[in-house]
């Protein structure tokens, strides 16, 4: 079975810097999906940023980017320009390709202080 | 396009009695997926609905249950609620036309047992 692990609980930033989230991931499979999420206060279970397996660039979204390692079964979270907004918890989620449910990790809290 | 909905927002249950939870998926979706989510934990999967048939199963026992009905809405149903079901409840829709099989998620019901 697929298992997603984020190993850093809670992280804090200032305002305008730049922060990475860790996740790691186990599978057999070679094509699938991963996936970050956040979560504000309000529940409400955005997604940031995705990566296909089969793609070697690292997908960017404005200021959040990934550092996908596939040999490593490592798939990072880079937010550049840390804004107020930002604060919440982030959740790294697998997917095997095809319409199968996602794999979460237990999540990072990440605050973002002014 | 209209996003995912859920109701109710949240509701509170005796222990043994019994709940159901509504899922409207988004417009042109028919997946629906449910998860459950402890305080502080990421989502795991309950079960999938794929044009109205149980397309995959977590590990939950079978007083978990599920419907989609003809317009790709949804519901849950926990039978004999104990004091552990107490989480958020999230659906999400997708569909296997779209890039990535990309979850939509709902702002999710906040269950709570005593």
């Amino acid at each position: 079975a697929q298992t997603v692990t984020q190993s850093q609980p809670e992280m804090s930033v200032q305002e305008a810097e730049t922060v990475t989230l860790s996740c790691t991931y186990d599978t057999s499979e070679s094509n699938y999906y991963l996936f970050w999420y956040k979560q504000p206060p309000s529940r409400q279970m955005i997604l940031v940023i995705r990566q296909e397996a089969y793609k070697q660039q690292n997908a960017t979204e404005n200021r959040f980017s990934v550092n996908f390692q596939k040999a490593a079964k490592s798939f990072s979270l880079k937010i550049s320009d840390s804004q107020l907004g930002d604060t919440a918890m982030y959740f790294c989620a697998f997917m095997n390709s095809g319409n199968t449910p996602l794999v979460f990790g237990k999540g990072t809290r990440l605050s973002v202080i002014a | 396009e209209t996003g995912v909905t859920q109701s109710p927002t949240h509701l509170i249950k005796t222990r043994g009695q019994q709940v159901t939870l509504r899922c409207s998926s988004q417009s042109g979706h028919n997946t629906v997926s449910w998860y459950q989510q402890a305080l502080g934990q990421g989502p795991q999967f309950i079960f999938q609905y794929y044009r109205e048939e149980e397309n995959g199963r977590g590990n939950f026992p079978p007083r978990f249950s599920g419907l989609q009905f003809p317009n790709y809405s949804s519901e849950l149903n926990v039978n004999a609620l104990e004091l552990d079901d107490s989480a958020l409840y999230l659906c999400a829709s997708s569909s296997p036309g779209t890039v990535s099989y990309e979850q939509y998620f709902g702002p999710g019901t906040r269950l709570t047992v005593t």
